[in-house]
């Protein structure tokens, strides 16, 4: 099953902080997180094991609480090279298919000068 | 640099005629490649997992008589769309697992069946 992201749609001056949502209904193994700019594949940006453990990737970081089996993106003084969107990837806990990965829906992050 | 290579980036066919798209790991070996499907401002949607020197493990819901899989080595997987129409237009794209467990992505293909 999917998880959920939220919110769908972003609009941030530059400058700007914004937080991004992925909700599971299942348990977590781990959790992804991609860029994707339009045209474009999707980009890494960080991965979060269980553990609960926070990661950081220049001012962009990331958490995952695995009790809720959510995991939140922070992006932190937005630029301009920001804008795209971005996708949670989860990889269920106990999965018979090791690395595979259920994509959320997206989230649509728009930045303005 | 690139870690994964797909080609062909753009494909436009006639309805009824097969398309291969093939996907390269550049930087190591890949025992697996997965294979994605994204239509149009949706979300990226697992077809299958393109197992070396095996049968591909499809997900539910995918024919696999229509996409073929073929992974003969370790750096390269195809996907073979057979008898293509227009609900098979598509952004394609295969990705390969990094040590770390990180996915990286090909460039993706688009294909267009008129």
């Amino acid at each position: 099953q999917q998880p959920v992201q939220s919110p769908q749609a972003v609009i941030l001056r530059e400058g700007e902080d914004a937080v991004i949502n992925c909700s599971s209904s299942k348990a977590l193994y781990s959790v992804h997180w991609y860029r994707q700019k339009h045209g474009e594949a999707p980009v890494f940006l960080m991965i979060l094991l269980k553990g609960g453990e926070q990661m950081r990737h220049e001012k962009i970081s990331a958490s995952f609480n695995e009790k809720k089996q959510q995991s939140s993106l922070y992006l932190t003084a937005s630029q301009l090279s920001y804008s795209g969107t971005y996708f949670c990837g989860t990889e269920e806990a106990g999965g018979t298919s090791y690395g595979k990965l259920t994509f959320g829906q997206g989230t649509i992050l728009t930045v303005h000068p | 640099g690139a870690v994964v290579s797909q080609h062909p980036s753009r494909v436009i066919c006639k309805s009824g005629t097969s398309v291969k798209i093939e996907c390269r790991s550049l930087d190591f070996q890949a025992t697996t490649m997965f294979w994605y499907r994204q239509f149009p401002k949706q979300s990226l949607m697992l077809m299958a997992t393109s197992n070396e020197g095996s049968k591909a493990t499809y997900e539910q819901g995918v024919e696999k008589d229509k996409f073929l899989i073929n992974h003969a080595s370790l750096t390269l997987s195809t996907l073979t769309v057979t008898s293509a129409h227009p609900e098979d237009s598509s952004f394609y794209i295969c990705s390969v697992e990094g040590v770390t467990g990180e996915l990286f992505f090909g460039e993706g293909s688009r294909l267009t069946v008129l």
